[in-house]
């Protein structure tokens, strides 16, 4: 695709449930990042991938956060059994490869969990 | 610890007049930084970026301007437009430990009136 698309845009989960986020970073594109953003701040990094290898986990806020890029493409970033304070809008951004280059944003999923 | 640091959570700016948005870093192993743009419900969307080799960028009516012995960075806008009328993040990136992430302030807000 054009861009990077995440889906769902919206996810509502009960406490203590499961939820899976899916993002298509832009083709050919070989780093992928996830991150966090709070109502009033700006993004917080969870976790990057370059290809399949997930090379920095180091934001990742507890052992429920998960994530994968099984294939070196589309990435899931799966939270188990969900809090309140998960709450957030999780965005996913690609970057062509190594070096300093422009990384793109997807729209994000905003997480509610009630 | 806050390692990018955008001061001011705000700025209002009358249309046609420039807009100048402000940035400073602690980490001296930051070498390359960019503004994003963010409208809401949206993600953010790349404007500009600097290598710290350079001290100014310039592309249309956005110029980036770097004081890396000062550990600051702005953003110019000339002139403002309506549309300019967003919320704008500065992010910084090293090679810290492997990794590539983006750090991100927390953003300002630009509202520029007609």
């Amino acid at each position: 695709g054009a861009g990077v698309s995440q889906s769902p845009r919206y996810k509502v989960a009960k406490r203590g449930q499961d939820v899976a986020l899916r993002c298509d970073p832009i083709s050919g594109h070989v780093s992928l990042f996830w991150y966090q953003q709070a109502l009033g701040q700006g993004p917080e990094f969870l976790t990057y991938f370059q290809n399949e290898a997930q090379l920095d986990k180091s934001g990742l806020p507890s052992d429920r956060f998960f994530a994968e890029r099984p294939e070196g493409s589309v990435s899931t970033l799966k939270i188990q059994r969900t809090q309140q304070e998960d709450s957030a809008v999780y965005l996913c951004a690609s970057r062509r490869g190594r070096g300093y280059t422009e990384a793109f944003f997807g729209q994000g999923t905003r997480l509610t969990v009630v | 610890d806050q390692q990018v640091k955008q001061n001011s959570p705000s700025l209002s700016v009358q249309e046609g007049r420039i807009s100048i948005l402000n940035c400073d870093y602690t980490n001296s192993m930051f070498d390359y930084f960019l503004w994003y743009k963010k409208y809401p419900a949206e993600g953010p969307t790349f404007l500009i970026s600097i290598s710290s080799i350079k001290d100014k960028n310039e592309d249309g009516r956005f110029t980036v301007f770097l004081n890396k012995s000062a550990k600051h960075l702005s953003l110019h806008i000339v002139p403002s437009q309506p549309g300019d009328s967003a919320v704008y993040f500065c992010a910084a990136s090293g090679k810290m430990g492997g990794s590539e992430k983006l750090v991100f302030g927390k953003g300002t807000k630009l509202t520029v009136n007609p």
